[in-house]
């Protein structure tokens, strides 16, 4: 089955700093790949997500690439806020289910 | 439409009580999931549903735990003879079918078992 893997666990920026984390999956067949922000004591929240058919997608300070071949994907956070602060999920899932495998996920730590 | 709605957002039961959690999709979602999630961990599959057909379950999912989707609208999450060990955060996600993929969470129901 699907497996992700997430690095770093944690991550201390500086604010206006850029962020990257980083998430490798096994499954050829993994198609679709969002990114989560989850909050203390709140569910995980879409921030932003890509399709394997598309290499980079960017919203605002926030891009994510993927790299097919070496099934690898990454979040990109530029110009960090305090309020960046917060667990960060990468996901992986398969065309057909739909069903998401998640990374062990990285705390984000935005330092004024 | 406010999104995922989950009750009871807190529960605590002692351990060998049954529980049940209630999960309501955005209203026009016809796939929903529950997913477990432990501390400092990320999500764990359950579960998903199709409208009122349940797809798909985990070896997660014990003997123990069942979920039903009547009518295709809310769902529910039982979890009889509660162990320690099924102290974790519950959460229920939906998502539109016919190639919409992303998927929504709701706050989750945090279980603990004393």
């Amino acid at each position: 089955g699907e497996n992700v893997e997430q690095h770093p666990s944690t991550l201390s920026v500086q604010e206006g700093d850029s962020a990257v984390i980083k998430c490798t999956y096994s499954d050829s067949a993994s198609n679709y790949f969002p990114w989560y922000k989850q909050e203390l004591g709140k569910g995980p929240q879409l921030i932003i997500d890509i399709r394997s058919n598309v290499g980079e997608k960017k919203d605002q300070r926030i891009a994510v690439t993927l790299n097919k071949t070496a099934k690898h994907f990454s979040l990109h956070i530029t110009e960090t806020q305090p309020e960046d602060s917060a667990v960060y999920f990468c996901a992986a899932s398969i065309r057909g289910t739909d069903k998401l495998i998640f990374g062990t996920g990285t705390r984000l730590q935005v330092f004024p | 439409d406010t999104g995922v709605s989950q009750d009871p957002r807190h529960k605590i039961t002692k351990r060998g009580q049954n529980v049940t959690f209630r999960c309501d999709p955005i209203s026009e979602h016809n796939r929903l999931y529950w997913y477990r999630q432990t501390l400092g961990q990320g999500p764990e599959f359950l579960t998903y549903f199709q409208n009122e057909a349940q797809l798909e379950k985990s070896r997660l999912l014990s003997d123990r735990f069942s979920a039903e989707r009547p009518k295709g609208s809310f769902s529910t999450l039982e979890i009889q003879r509660t162990e320690q060990g099924d102290s974790a955060m519950y959460l229920c996600a939906s998502s539109y079918l016919q190639g919409h993929t992303e998927a929504f969470f709701g706050q989750g129901t945090r279980l603990t078992v004393v």
